[in-house]
């Protein structure tokens, strides 16, 4: 596609209920990132896969947290047992090189646990 | 040490008029300093960015000043427009991959 894609665009789920958060890259982009983005909030880094090599997940807020990414191309983020402070917009972002400051978002999926 | 102070939280400024929008960092390590441009619904975009080794970055309107001495870089838009009311975060790296975010500014544009 011409853009990172993100589904659902929103998302409304009960406290204590799993959700799976998807971002489909840029083709040829290696490098992929999550970031969560509170209410007047700047970017939180969650994490990063580039290529082949292991994640770091050092942005993960808690073991509840995981993400994986098949072929080298889409990304699922899972969220497990949700919690109300999960409640964001969850951005994901992808770039060649693992250069993030050249990195394109896609539109975000609005969480909202209730 | 890892944080990034942006300021003001939110901006209103007339039609033609300029934009300044500041951000203050602590980590000398930082070694690139970009400003992004979020529209409601949207992903953040690229807007401008700078190196430490340049004082001043222009591209059109939009003009980043960096004070390296001072530890703080700004974005000015000159002749602000309507389509220009967003919300702006400054950023910051070290290395590779990892920006540090500020908390951001909405901007809105009178017209």
């Amino acid at each position: 596609g011409a853009g990172v894609s993100q589904s659902p665009s929103n998302k409304v789920t009960e406290k204590g209920k799993d959700v799976e958060l998807r971002c489909d890259p840029i083709s040829g982009h290696t490098a992929l990132y999550w970031y969560r983005q509170s209410l007047g909030q700047g970017l939180e880094f969650l994490i990063y896969f580039q290529g082949n090599s292991a994640p770091d997940k050092s942005g993960l807020p808690s073991d509840r947290f995981s993400a994986e990414r098949t072929g080298g191309s889409v990304s699922t983020l899972t969220i497990q047992r949700t919690q109300q402070e999960d409640s964001a917009v969850y951005l994901c972002a992808s770039s060649f090189w693992g250069d993030s400051t050249e990195a394109f978002f896609g539109q975000g999926t609005r969480l909202t646990v209730v | 040490q890892q944080q990034v102070k942006q300021s003001p939280q939110s901006l209103i400024v007339q039609k033609g008029g300029i934009s300044i929008i500041n951000c203050a960092y602590e980590n000398t390590a930082f070694d690139y300093f970009p400003w992004y441009q979020q529209f409601p619904g949207k992903g953040p975009a690229l807007l401008i960015a700078i190196r430490p080794d340049v004082s001043e970055k222009k591209e059109g309107r939009f003009t980043i000043s960096f004070n390296k001495s001072a530890k703080q870089f700004s974005l000015h838009i000159m002749d602000s427009q309507p389509g220009d009311s967003a919300t702006y975060f400054c950023a910051a790296s070290k290395g590779n991959y990892q920006l540090i975010w500020g908390a951001g500014t909405k901007l809105i544009i009178k017209p």
